[in-house]
């Protein structure tokens, strides 16, 4: 199975920060990562698929990067409603497999 | 707009089985796979497998063959996950979500497995 190494486990940042979160996959993934924001008590919420790929509705402060075996996601401003916990998602091979977790504070 | 809505809490004995449910609107129910997931408390989420309603075809975690079963209705746009031979290692919320890269997701069930 596919490894996915998602880092930090959790941080804090102030409002209007700038934060990145990483997912290290074991071997590469050719793009085929979705990053997901995911609210207590709520189901996850696409942000990011195929990568760098913005999902309608999502707000533009997001971005995703990445190729080969290294992606992250960024936060360029937090906000308030960013507070939560971020997935990452390989689906290059079977089976999928999911970073372990970042939660996300406003300091 | 596209909806995934599942089933109720699910409170089961050891040994014994529960059927959740995942039932699409919004979209044509053949034209994306159904995909399972398990999260336990502590965030951990694990893909169980996924469901291709077209055609019946399915994909499993080799962690959860002969743990899972999906199937799907399509007259009724449902996806069903059993569960059986259940221990307390099974309890956990379960979510379906759809497509490959599972952009909507159910809101998921909730089953405890206590004696």
């Amino acid at each position: 199975d596919i490894q996915m190494t998602q880092s930090p486990a959790s941080l804090s940042a102030s409002l209007g920060e700038t934060v990145s979160i990483e997912c290290l996959a074991s071997e590469d993934i050719s793009n085929y990562l979705v990053w997901y924001q995911q609210k207590p008590g709520k189901s996850p919420q696409l942000l990011i698929y195929a990568a760098n790929r913005l999902q309608d509705g999502v707000p533009s402060r997001f971005s995703g990067s990445g190729s080969g075996t290294q992606y992250s996601l960024k936060i360029s401003g937090m906000q308030p409603e960013d507070e939560g916990d971020y997935f990452c998602l390989q689906g290059s091979k079977f089976p999928y497999t999911f970073g372990a977790g970042t939660t996300l504070e406003l300091k | 707009q596209v909806q995934l809505q599942q089933s109720g809490v699910e409170l089961a004995k050891p040994g014994s089985s529960v059927k959740i449910s995942c039932k699409a609107s919004g979209y044509t129910f053949t034209r994306f796979a159904i995909h399972w997931i398990k999260q336990t408390t502590g965030q951990a989420l694990e893909w169980t497998g996924y469901i291709a309603p077209g055609n019946g075809g399915t994909k499993y975690n080799e962690k959860f063959k002969g743990k899972a079963t999906l199937t799907v209705d399509k007259s009724s746009s449902t996806a069903y996950m059993q569960l059986s031979s259940l221990t307390p290692v099974d309890t956990a919320v379960y979510y379906c979500a759809r497509g490959g890269n599972l952009d909507y997701w159910g809101q998921g069930v909730m089953v405890t497995v206590s004696s």
